[in-house]
């Protein structure tokens, strides 16, 4: 079975500043996917960033970019400029195609605050 | 982008009476939802699949007679709490994916209270 962990359970970042969450994960698979998914207060879940495992380039988006480290298992997300809008509950997600369906094992997940 | 509809956003309801919670897919058909539970601050914990025609697959520990799920059509999946009990208070969220691999998009998610 898949497991994904977060060992951060608390961060705080100033505003402008670049933070880094940290994801490791277990699996024996090869072909699989990973996120990150942003829960601010409202609780509405938002993805944040996907990485196939195929591809060695690491993801970006917009002030978002990880590190992935496929041989460690690592994926770790970047946070660049941080804004107070940032401010969150971020969960790690692995998923593992399957026929009918796309099953997510998340992380325990890290509460960011992003300070003024 | 892919949006899911989770319905209703807040409920209270009495000790011994069912909630039932709806979850649709509004502009893809989704043969397989999730259904997820999250105690405050801490991950969302799989509940079970849903199947459309087909009976849900629970996850371990999950009462099936407690949470019946019902997925009759490509883009309609209910979760109904039974006899509710206080303990069944938490927040329940939904979520589907258009296709196989890509990413799960989530409803606005279920505040249940059980008084």
């Amino acid at each position: 079975a898949q497991t994904v962990t977060q060992s951060q359970p608390e961060m705080s970042v100033q505003e402008a500043e670049t933070v880094t969450l940290s994801c490791t994960y277990d699996t024996s698979e090869n072909n699989y996917y990973l996120f990150w998914y942003k829960q601010p207060p409202s609780r509405q879940m938002i993805l944040v960033i996907r990485q196939e495992a195929y591809k060695q380039q690491n993801a970006t988006e917009n002030r978002f970019s990880v590190n992935f480290q496929k041989a460690a298992k690592s994926f770790s997300l970047k946070i660049s400029d941080s804004q107070l809008g940032d401010t969150a509950m971020y969960f790690c997600a692995f998923m593992k195609p399957l026929l009918g369906g796309n099953k997510l094992v998340f992380g325990a997940g890290t509460i960011l605050r992003v300070k003024s | 982008g892919a949006v899911v509809s989770q319905h209703p956003s807040r409920v209270i309801c009495k000790s011994g009476t069912s909630v039932k919670i709806e979850c649709r897919s509004l502009d893809f058909q989704a043969t397989t939802m999730f259904w997820y539970r999250q105690f405050p601050k801490q991950s969302l914990m799989l509940m079970a699949t849903s199947n459309e025609g087909s009976k849900a697959t629970y996850e371990q520990g999950v009462e099936k007679d407690k949470f019946l799920i019902n997925h009759a059509s490509l883009t309609l999946s209910t979760l109904t709490v039974t006899s509710a009990h206080p303990e069944d208070s938490s927040f329940y969220i939904c979520s589907a994916s258009a296709e196989q691999g890509s990413p799960l998009h989530f409803g606005n998610g279920t505040r249940l209270t059980v008084t």
